[in-house]
């Protein structure tokens, strides 16, 4: 069974850093994309970033282009996301997703979702 | 961006009746169209891929369909589980835009 856990989710001023993990198991981890998907609590969904199965690949969502970074670790079967410059419109829980392919591109989907950590950012 | 709408926003529905759900993109995106279904403090989970692939564990009940800009999530006879908020998103071209959202209620 596909497990995903999420953390470093808190309370954050504006303008700080904050990085958040994912631990994956039940699944060959460096064998499929992985992604990042946020929800404003009570609200829809947003593809925040994505990546191969390889770290050679990687997408940003134009909110978050050059203020986060994902990254992940296949030996340590985690992903990560790197979040520097907090607006307050980060405000939302942010799922870990497991990809059912391998590359990072057309035809994505998610099959695999963690439960989600809440990042609150504000003054 | 690619924009993606779906309509109706909300519905309320009866045990067995058939309900579809509809999503309009602002651009053809070829076969790379899911549905998500989320019940209420839930996560999303993957329903419908490439358009009318169902994944394997769910009901036969749910059939997908469309093509070029116009999708179809259909749910044939609804059963009192299916409640919640159902999100279609294109895979096509980043950004990959979400729907947002059809809430379905049932009566």
């Amino acid at each position: 069974e596909v497990q995903l856990v999420e953390s470093g989710g808190g309370l954050f001023q504006p303008g700080r850093s904050l990085r958040l993990s994912c631990v994956a198991s039940g699944f060959r981890f460096d064998d499929y994309a992985m992604h990042w998907v946020r929800q404003i609590p009570g609200k829809g969904l947003e593809w925040v970033s994505g990546m191969s199965w390889n770290s050679a690949t990687k997408g940003y969502a134009d909110s978050v282009k050059g203020r986060f970074t994902i990254s992940r670790d296949n030996a340590k079967n985690s992903l990560y996301l790197q979040m520097n410059n907090l607006r307050t419109e980060d405000t939302a829980w942010y799922y870990c997703t497991k990809d059912i392919l391998t590359y990072y591109g057309s035809g994505t989907y998610y099959d695999g979702w963690g439960q989600g950590t809440l990042v609150n950012v504000s003054s | 961006d690619i924009q993606m709408t779906q309509s109706p926003s909300s519905l309320s529905a009866s045990v067995g009746d058939r309900v579809t759900i509809t999503c309009r993109a602002s651009q053809t995106i070829s076969s790379f169209l899911s549905w998500y279904h989320q019940r209420p403090g839930k996560v999303p989970k993957l329903l419908i891929y490439d358009i009318s692939r169902l994944r394997s564990e769910d009901p036969s009940r749910f059939s997908g369909s469309g093509s070029g800009t116009v999708f179809t999530l259909t749910i044939s006879s609804l059963q009192p589980e299916d409640f919640g908020t159902y999100f279609c998103q294109q895979s096509y071209d980043t950004p990959y835009t979400f729907g947002q959202g059809t809430k379905l209620e049932i009566k």
